[in-house]
């Protein structure tokens, strides 16, 4: 089952735009992480955020956290064309750290 | 050490074939994951391995699969009778235990084509 659901589906910005994808889970979580995969390729793992934190940025990345509502986002800023892959958001949720996924968002962004 | 790695990248198997794949994962690392995913979803727990015991195994395994991680280094996934809905890309993960805040190192991946 999975555990995340990201919202929207797809997006198609601009280069140099901003990007906001959100993700939303279901049970109480140890942290939340979000990992960029380009096509046929294997993910990687971009940042992670704690239960107890609500903001955390890493170079062009924001992402924040609200533990009351079960959800996330995740906002690229200055988006480049080398942006373009597909974004999934994980959960972290018991003692074996093992991530639930969601179905990801995929990111166009146009030269 | 150059990360994750996984053999094949592809595969294209007769069905009823059997087939293996191969997981190298960061030699300091004691976690190892296999996760399968199919176009347009996100990776799907498979089973792990701390060190070499297998510690949960998803009900997707079904009994035609099986791994091992026989001296809790490199690790194997085997696919028995293969049937075409088992067309799918296999991806590795590796961690370290202790290190919850640094997320999964993730391999290319297996694509698996079962015609």
């Amino acid at each position: 089952s999975q555990q995340g659901e990201e919202d929207p589906q797809a997006l198609s910005i601009q280069e140099g735009e901003n990007a906001t994808m959100n993700c939303s889970y279901k049970t109480s979580i140890n942290n939340l992480q979000w990992y960029r995969q380009n096509s046929g390729r294997g993910l990687v793992h971009l940042i992670l955020i704690r239960s107890n934190e609500r903001e955390k940025h890493s170079g062009r990345l924001r992402v924040t956290l609200d533990t009351s509502k079960k959800s996330s986002s995740l906002l690229i800023t200055a988006s480049r064309a080398a942006d373009t892959a597909s974004y999934f958001c994980a959960t972290d949720k018991g003692s074996n750290y093992k991530l639930t996924f969601g179905k990801g968002t995929l990111l166009t962004v146009n030269p | 050490d150059t990360g994750v790695s996984q053999n094949p990248r592809h595969k294209i198997t007769k069905r009823g074939q059997n087939v293996t794949f191969r997981c190298d994962p960061i030699s300091e690392h004691n976690r190892l994951y296999w996760y399968r995913q199919t176009l347009g979803q996100g990776p799907e727990f498979l089973t792990y391995f701390q060190n070499e015991a297998q510690l949960e195994k998803s009900r997707l395994l079904s009994d035609r699969f099986s791994a091992e991680r026989p001296k809790g280094s490199f690790s194997t996934l085997e696919i028995q009778r293969t049937e075409q809905g088992d067309s799918a890309m296999y991806l590795c993960a590796s961690s370290l235990t202790g290190s919850r805040d640094y997320g999964y190192t993730f391999g290319s991946g297996t694509r698996l084509t079962v015609v």
